[in-house]
């Protein structure tokens, strides 16, 4: 049971480009969510999904889209990249009231 | 709209001491309220929540609601509970739209 899994690890772009980071659960989650990770800041939500077809904005959606085509998959978009953009993005999953699974983490870094 | 605040960034504490990471909140409603942490290289991962009144790893959270606060605690702390700690609230009840904290970094020297 491989849990919540992201990909890559590791990533550096340049200013202007695009990526993909993605993300995919094996656990029939319903719910499933993207964070970033920033010194001092703490972890704050980007977007999230409560099920397949349906997406929100979290509190820093700006330069980010997401889709959830099936249960398993919530990939994250850059559009085009930005310095501020670099940081650590974190994935998780949960099911009705139950706690939030995290992945390891995308560390990127924009210059 | 919802806010975590942990007071600390950095708690240090010596082995079999006590400790209490502080937590508070500001949630209108019925706020649903986590501890998370985070060892070095691991993802983060649930450490307890309201709700259970588990104790893991000898540590326990009470949620106060007159003062907002949801303070960790563990009366004699070890070497390898050094990691960042995230208090969180669940928005709605739900899991899935999470407020954090800034995090409290808990070094327990020996």
């Amino acid at each position: 049971n491989a849990g919540v899994t992201q990909t890559p690890k590791f990533q550096v772009l340049k200013t202007g480009q695009s990526m993909t980071l993605q993300c995919a659960q094996d656990m029939n989650h319903e719910y499933m969510s993207w964070y970033r990770q920033d010194p001092g800041m703490g972890l704050r939500l980007i977007h999230y999904s409560v099920g397949a077809g349906i997406t929100d904005q979290g509190e820093v959606p700006n330069g980010y889209n997401v889709s959830r085509s099936t249960t398993e998959d919530f990939p994250l978009r850059l559009l085009s990249a930005a310095p501020s953009q670099t940081s650590v993005y974190f994935c998780a999953s949960g099911q009705g009231d139950t706690e939030a699974f995290f992945g390891q983490g995308t560390r990127l870094t924009v210059v | 709209a919802q806010r975590v605040t942990q007071p600390e960034k950095l708690l240090s504490v010596f082995k079999g001491a006590p400790v209490e990471l502080k937590c508070n909140y500001s949630y209108s409603g019925s706020p649903e309220l986590f501890w998370y942490v985070q060892y070095s290289r691991q993802r983060l991962q649930l450490l307890l929540r309201h709700i259970s009144r588990e104790s893991i790893k000898g540590f326990t959270a009470d949620l106060n609601k007159g003062e907002t606060s949801f303070h960790l605690k563990k009366p004699f702390a070890q070497e390898e509970d050094s990691a960042m700690y995230y208090c969180a609230v669940g928005s709605g009840g739900s899991n899935y739209k999470l407020t954090f904290g800034k995090g409290t970094l808990l070094t327990v020297n020996p």
